[in-house]
């Protein structure tokens, strides 16, 4: 199967500006997430979306952190306006679990990550 | 909150010899999955091996297995016959079992272990 697609693979901004991130999961993968890892760190969650359903953004900057998932199948994450320690890899993951019904898979296939300088 | 330590930020190991990298977590949940994942310089998150906490034996995937102490809370991976492509930063993982609302199914990571094997 088509593993999860992103793009870009890099990105270099200065500070201020805007940017975005696009992510294609696995085809029937129900839940979705993007995941923020800085230098040296393990990924940090940043938002999951159920469909196209937002499950839980509690740890997303939303005063620059923007995020959709439309018609539950390619989410965008959008940074406006950067900051430096905004610098990090940006991985999208998506798996088949459909949360709240106890159906459960914990099959979670990562993409490749954009990897984010803000000078 | 759940948090997971590693406690080795390097690691290096003879090719064909053993390794064991360690990982402790704290929880106060009684069913959780614990999982390792490996990410080599293209970035793309590779799960290695998963545990089931309330499974009692240890989980083994060919030359990778895991020692779990869940009373120690503690979740060390051994690599035998360790291989140039073993080379890669190693993160530890948990993961909560049960839905309980917003933050569900959401993997928390350890800082990771660079490993590097020497031919």
């Amino acid at each position: 199967e088509a593993g999860v697609a992103q793009s870009p693979r890099y990105k270099i901004i200065e500070k201020r500006q805007s940017v975005a991130f696009w992510c294609n999961p696995i085809s029937g993968h129900a839940t979705l997430y993007w995941y923020q890892q800085i230098l040296g760190q393990g990924p940090k969650l940043l938002i999951q979306f159920q469909n196209n359903g937002v499950v839980d953004d509690s740890q997303l900057p939303k005063d620059r952190f923007s995020a959709e998932r439309l018609k539950g199948v390619d989410s965008t994450l959008k940074i406006q306006p950067a900051k430096l320690e905004d610098s990090a890899v940006y991985l999208c993951a998506s798996s088949l679990t459909t949360g709240g019904t106890g159906a459960f898979d914990y099959g979670y296939t990562f993409g490749s990550g954009t990897r984010l300088t803000v000078v | 909150a759940q948090t997971v330590t590693q406690s080795q930020p390097e690691m290096s190991v003879q090719e064909a010899e053993t390794v064991t990298l360690s990982c402790t977590y704290d929880t106060s949940e009684s069913d959780y999955y614990l999982f390792w994942y490996k990410q080599p310089p293209s970035r793309q998150m590779i799960l290695v091996i998963r545990q089931e906490a309330y499974k009692q034996q240890n989980a083994t995937e060919n030359r990778f297995s895991v020692n779990f102490q869940k009373a120690a809370k503690s979740f060390s991976l051994k690599i035998s016959d360790s291989q140039l492509g073993d080379a890669a930063m190693y993160f530890c993982a948990y993961r909560t079992s049960a839905y309980s609302g917003a933050g569900s199914y959401q993997l928390t990571f350890g800082k990771g272990t660079k490993l590097s094997v020497i031919p």
